[in-house]
């Protein structure tokens, strides 16, 4: 099974202010033949299911705010908030959809400073 | 409105059984892969289990392997998981969630007394 690792394991950042949360994945996500990384992020509020961010790597989610940004390729990807807002505050999760299973990260506990 | 509804959960002894449903609306409900993902309290997520849109491939996490059937009825809109020689370590909220993953349910809690 690949195995997904996030760092930090919590974060807590000022408001306005950006957060990063990485994830690594134990062997490679990258699918040469479409170029494309199968590795998606979400977000997971108290009482609520994970909501998708990002697909592909890179690409949000209909309606996910700009202020979101996935970033990397193969084994590295970063999850980027720009201008941390209130409601941002949540759990944050990396999956690959490369194998199944589709293994997660640990989870990134994001917070205000 | 794109809908998942998952019922099913309850409370179960060590060793028992129980059957999961997940009643989907407002897609093509035969045109996705289905999963269930579930989510231990205070835990992150695991994915458990995948099914083809026809049903000729099913997937599983180690874990339940031998012990969970997942399953569908396309004609009935709904997705199943059956769960057998249920161990406390199977305590979670258990979540369907549609192919691509947008797309989630609110989750049904199974409890497994020891």
């Amino acid at each position: 099974d690949i195995v997904m690792t996030q760092s930090p394991d919590s974060l807590a950042v000022s408001l306005g202010e950006r957060a990063t949360i990485n994830c690594k994945s134990s062997q490679s996500v990258l699918y040469s033949s479409n170029n494309k990384n199968y590795l998606a992020w979400y977000q997971q509020k108290p009482g609520q299911p994970p909501k998708l961010l990002i697909y592909w790597a890179s690409t949000r989610d209909s309606g996910v705010p700009d202020r979101f940004s996935g970033s990397g390729s193969g084994t590295d990807f970063t999850l980027t908030v720009s201008g941390l807002q209130a409601e941002d505050v949540a759990v944050y999760y990396c999956q690959q959809y490369y194998n199944t299973p589709h293994t997660f990260g640990q989870g990134t506990k994001l917070e205000i400073k | 409105e794109v809908q998942l509804v998952e019922s099913g959960g309850g409370l179960v002894q060590a060793g028992g059984a129980l059957r999961l449903s997940c009643a989907a609306s407002g897609f093509t409900f035969g045109n996705y892969w289905m999963i269930w993902v579930r989510q231990a309290p205070g835990k992150g997520l695991e994915w458990v289990a995948n099914i083809k849109q026809d049903g000729s491939e099913r997937y599983y996490v180690d874990s339940v392997r031998g012990r969970f059937t997942i399953s569908r009825d396309n004609a009935k809109n709904s997705l199943y998981l059956q769960m057998n020689s249920l161990r406390a370590e199977d305590t979670a909220v258990y979540y369907c969630t549609r192919g691509g993953y947008s797309v989630w349910g609110q989750g049904t809690l199974v409890t497994v007394s020891s």
